[in-house]
């Protein structure tokens, strides 16, 4: 049961460009919305999170957007370059009553060319 | 260098065999999760604990145990039931109380043949 939806699964752009990867969720209990960003045989590295409370959160060239009403949030990458390639996953937290846990999303691939 | 160090980075087994992989945190970190990776479906929970001699069961447990001895530890053991061992295993740690922030170590690749 796939709880949170993760697309595209792989996303080529050009340096310069914006990259746009997008989530959405049923679980209207999650609170916490991570961004990972992954290289190729490491462990996943927290990018960006986003409370529900809040509609868009900025970090440089990274931007989360929330809708709650629509339960979608996205990531875009301002400005992509090429050593943002990477792995992407979005995810969402519950707390369970006893501890808070994670579901990830499938993924996004991407890739920025020259 | 606080942080998450699992060991070994690659580990090659025969089926049939009990695996032991390595998890340890300096961030005095009281929560530490273990997750499998497969290609194409993200992160899933096999195990996790909040304190030390406590530890519940993920979404795909099976095949799998786990310990917490100290704060520092939290050792994943791959037995014979597994069906399908071979993945990227990742361990991560995060504060009990406030903050959502898990934090994961570089993951060790297991093949079972």
């Amino acid at each position: 049961q796939q709880q949170v939806k993760q697309s595209p699964q792989s996303l080529i752009v050009q340096k310069g460009g914006i990259s746009i990867i997008n989530c959405a969720y049923e679980n209207t209990a999650f609170d916490y919305f991570p961004w990972y960003q992954q290289f190729p045989g490491k462990g996943p590295a927290l990018l960006i999170a986003i409370r529900p409370d809040v509609s868009e959160k900025k970090e440089g060239r990274f931007t989360i957007s929330f809708n709650k009403s629509a339960k979608q949030f996205s990531l875009h990458i301002m400005d992509s370059q090429p050593g943002d390639s990477a792995t992407y996953f979005c995810a969402a937290s519950q707390y369970t009553g006893t501890a808070s846990k994670l579901t990830f999303g499938t993924g996004t691939r991407l890739q920025v060319t020259l | 260098d606080g942080g998450i160090t699992q060991s070994p980075k690659y580990l090659f087994r025969k089926e049939g065999q009990n695996v032991t992989l390595s998890c340890e945190q300096n961030l005095n970190h009281d929560a530490m999760y273990w997750y499998r990776q497969d290609p194409g479906q993200g992160l899933r929970l096999i195990y996790y604990s909040q304190i030390v001699n406590d530890f519940q069961k993920g979404d795909i447990a099976e095949g799998y145990s786990v310990s917490r001895e100290k704060k520092e530890s939290f050792p994943l053991t791959v037995t014979s039931a597994q069906k399908n061992p071979t993945a990227f295993y990742l361990c991560a740690s995060k504060l009990r109380e406030g903050g959502y922030e898990q934090y994961f170590g570089p993951g060790t690749r297991l093949t079972v043949t």
